[in-house]
């Protein structure tokens, strides 16, 4: 049964390009929320997806943004990148019947220099 | 906006030591709080959750205790292990959405 899957691993940017970050979630599940996690931080909170439409939303700007497929699989999209945004960017996925518990993806590394 | 106050920043153990982590939440309104594992280069991994309508649950060498009236809940592990030098993080949720709002982090290292 595989995990939570993400890609690319790394990726380096630079500023003012635009990234695409790919996730597919765990088998079964149907929800996919994505995180972004600074160095030395905890993750914060970017949006969640269900139903392929984007449901909650953090405190980030609309350069952020996503989609959700019919296969449950989801991208996150970030234009105009800033320096401030690299990050270790992480995937979420869980199942909106079971409830609560959500199992991470290792993550695609950005750097934008 | 709402936060999980994690202490300490970081622990150094001897192993077979009990290391404590304490996280103090502002919203009360939670109805799940989760811990999670982070090992270098990798996602978080769920290591152990509880729920408001109880006050301690363990699993393994890992316990929680929860104190609602002091909003606070801590992670103990019993009879540390050098596998156990990791970063741990709390989290709390909040009905409608899924959105956890993690802690700070604390970086564990358990000493032979």
């Amino acid at each position: 049964d595989a995990g939570v899957t993400q890609s690319p691993t790394h990726l380096i940017k630079t500023r003012g390009q635009q990234v695409t970050l790919r996730c597919s979630p765990k088998s079964g599940h149907d929800t996919v929320s994505w995180y972004q996690q600074a160095l030395g931080q905890g993750p914060q909170f970017i949006f969640q997806y269900y139903e392929e439409e984007e449901r909650q939303r953090g405190n980030f700007p609309d350069r952020f943004s996503g989609h959700q497929f019919p296969n449950y699989s989801s991208e996150l999209n970030v234009n105009a990148l800033l320096l401030g945004d690299s990050a270790l960017y992480l995937c979420a996925s869980s199942l909106e019947l079971a409830g609560t518990e959500q199992f991470f993806g290792p993550g695609t590394r950005l750097t934008v220099l | 906006q709402q936060q999980v106050k994690q202490s300490p920043q970081s622990l150094i153990v001897q192993k077979g030591g009990i290391p404590i982590i304490n996280c103090a939440y502002e919203n009360t309104a939670f109805d799940y709080f989760p811990w999670y594992q982070q090992f270098p280069g990798k996602g978080p991994a769920l290591l152990i959750a509880i729920r408001p309508d109880v006050s301690e649950k363990k699993e393994g060498r890992f316990t929680i205790s929860f104190n609602k009236s002091a909003k606070q809940f801590s992670l103990h592990i019993m009879d540390s292990q050098p596998g156990d030098s990791a970063t741990y993080f709390c989290a709390d949720h909040t009905g409608g959405g899924n959105k956890l709002t993690f802690g700070t982090g604390t970086q564990l290292k358990v000493e032979l």
